[in-house]
């Protein structure tokens, strides 16, 4: 039981490139997110997905977007990288609205 | 507007020493709060989640209260580790339609041996 996975662990982007980072959980978990942690910030959510089939924006969706492959799976993609995206992605999980379990996390830099 | 803010920001303290990490929060209408332990590179890691209704709940060394009426939290961590030096972070869960959850900055702890 892995819980929560994500690919890449380090990655570096110039401005304009594109990129998807890849989460899955083994946990049978219906809700997925995606969030952004920059220092002295708290985590804030970019997008979630209560549902297989079902994404919702969250706080700051703005340069993202996100798919829902499977209930394992959900992916978050940035079409065209932006210095101000540097920062350290995590994406979580959650049976209902209970814990979230948390992935460990992608570290991106945008030059 | 909803806010969690967290305090200290950071706090060094011996190995063995208890200490408490506070946070405020005016998040509305609540739902839940948990407090998450996260060390360096890694992903935050549940330590407890409270509701309305209750007013302490343990983990271990890790204590954490809840004043629903002045919505404030406390975890607190007794006989402290070196290994407890990690960052702490208050979240705060509201009951709206959709999904609505604030996290604190995090408090800093260091244990030095």
């Amino acid at each position: 039981n892995a819980g929560v996975t994500q690919t890449p662990k380090f990655q570096v982007l110039k401005t304009g490139q594109s990129m998807t980072l890849q989460c899955a959980q083994d946990m049978n978990h219906n809700s997925m997110y995606w969030y952004r942690q920059d220092p002295g910030m708290g985590l804030r959510l970019i997008y979630y997905s209560a549902s297989e089939g079902t994404t919702d924006k969250g706080e700051v969706p703005n340069g993202y977007n996100v798919s829902r492959l499977n209930k394992r799976e959900f992916s978050l993609r940035l079409e065209s990288a932006a210095p101000s995206q540097t920062s350290v992605y995590f994406c979580a999980s959650t049976l209902g609205v209970d814990t979230q379990y948390f992935g460990p996390g992608t570290r991106l830099t945008v030059l | 507007k909803n806010q969690v803010e967290q305090s200290p920001q950071s706090l060094i303290i011996l190995e063995g020493k208890n200490c408490t990490l506070q946070c405020n929060y005016t998040v509305s209408p609540f739902s839940n709060l948990r407090w998450y332990k996260q060390d360096t590179g890694r992903g935050p890691v549940s330590l407890t989640i409270m509701t309305f209704s209750e007013n302490t709940k343990s983990n271990g060394r890790y204590t954490a209260t809840l004043d629903a009426d002045t919505k404030q939290s406390s975890l607190h961590i007794t006989a402290s580790q070196l290994s407890d030096s990690a960052s702490y972070i208050c979240v705060v869960s509201a009951k709206t339609g959709g999904f609505k959850t604030i996290f604190g900055a995090g408090t800093r702890l260091f244990v030095k041996a």
